[in-house]
């Protein structure tokens, strides 16, 4: 299958800061790309859908000046947590899609942040 | 807005067992359903992946069933193994993604 990475795989940081966490599609080409947290021993959440070339969509509670997604090109999507504090502290995980809405997504495999 | 149900939350059973995972969503017009299992602290392996007008999908000892009208999907896993331990994710797409909150397997030898 197709492959998606993820880099950092992990990050520590003091809170204040801010951080980027890229995802790229390895031998495909992305039109779509979706970026998820996951809290301690709960699900994915979908945070933000991102075509390239375009502005993300976010999820309702979703704070956009919070979360700065970039879909610059159709092999990478940044995410930007700025201004980070503890309770952002979670699990971050891209998935990528090329094509139509009815193709499968590829899960990158996750970064996690702690913030301290 | 879909709701991505999993049941049982949780789920322990001794080796070599038969088991089935359930799932069931409230929106049936979805692009294809996917099943992941999530080891712990790790990201997700994608197990199987059923399209919309598919009824079943097979790899190895793993079988999911979609039953699209009444928005349920099944995950049958056979002879069951303590290396089969881990999170089962039913994650629905329907141009936007959702995810139900997973069961957790444990097999014991």
């Amino acid at each position: 299958g197709a492959v998606v990475s993820q880099h950092p795989s992990r990050v520590i940081c003091k809170s204040g800061t801010s951080v980027k966490i890229e995802c790229r599609s390895l031998d495909f080409q992305a039109t779509t790309m979706f970026w998820y947290r996951q809290f301690p021993k709960q699900s994915l959440m979908l945070m933000a859908t991102s075509n390239e070339g375009s502005k993300a969509t976010y999820e309702q509670g979703v704070e956009k000046d919070k979360f700065l997604i970039n879909h610059a090109s159709l092999t990478l999507s940044t995410l930007t947590v700025t201004s980070a504090h503890p309770e952002d502290s979670s699990f971050y995980i891209c998935s990528a899609r090329a094509g139509g809405t009815y193709n499968e997504q590829f899960f990158g495999p996750g970064t996690r942040l702690t913030v301290l | 807005k879909q709701e991505v149900t999993q049941i049982p939350a949780a789920l322990s059973v001794p080796e070599g067992e038969n088991l089935v995972l359930n799932c069931s969503f409230t929106d049936s017009a979805i692009y294809n359903l996917q099943w992941f299992r999530q080891d712990p602290g790790k990201g997700l392996t994608s197990l199987l992946l059923i399209q919309s007008s598919q009824r079943e999908q097979t790899s190895g000892r793993l079988n999911a069933s979609l039953d699209k009208s009444s928005g349920r999907s099944t995950l049958y896993i056979a002879a069951s193994q303590p290396g089969d331990s881990a999170t089962y994710l039913c994650n629905t797409n329907a141009g936007k993604s959702t995810f139900g909150d997973g069961t957790t397997l444990t097999v014991k030898p």
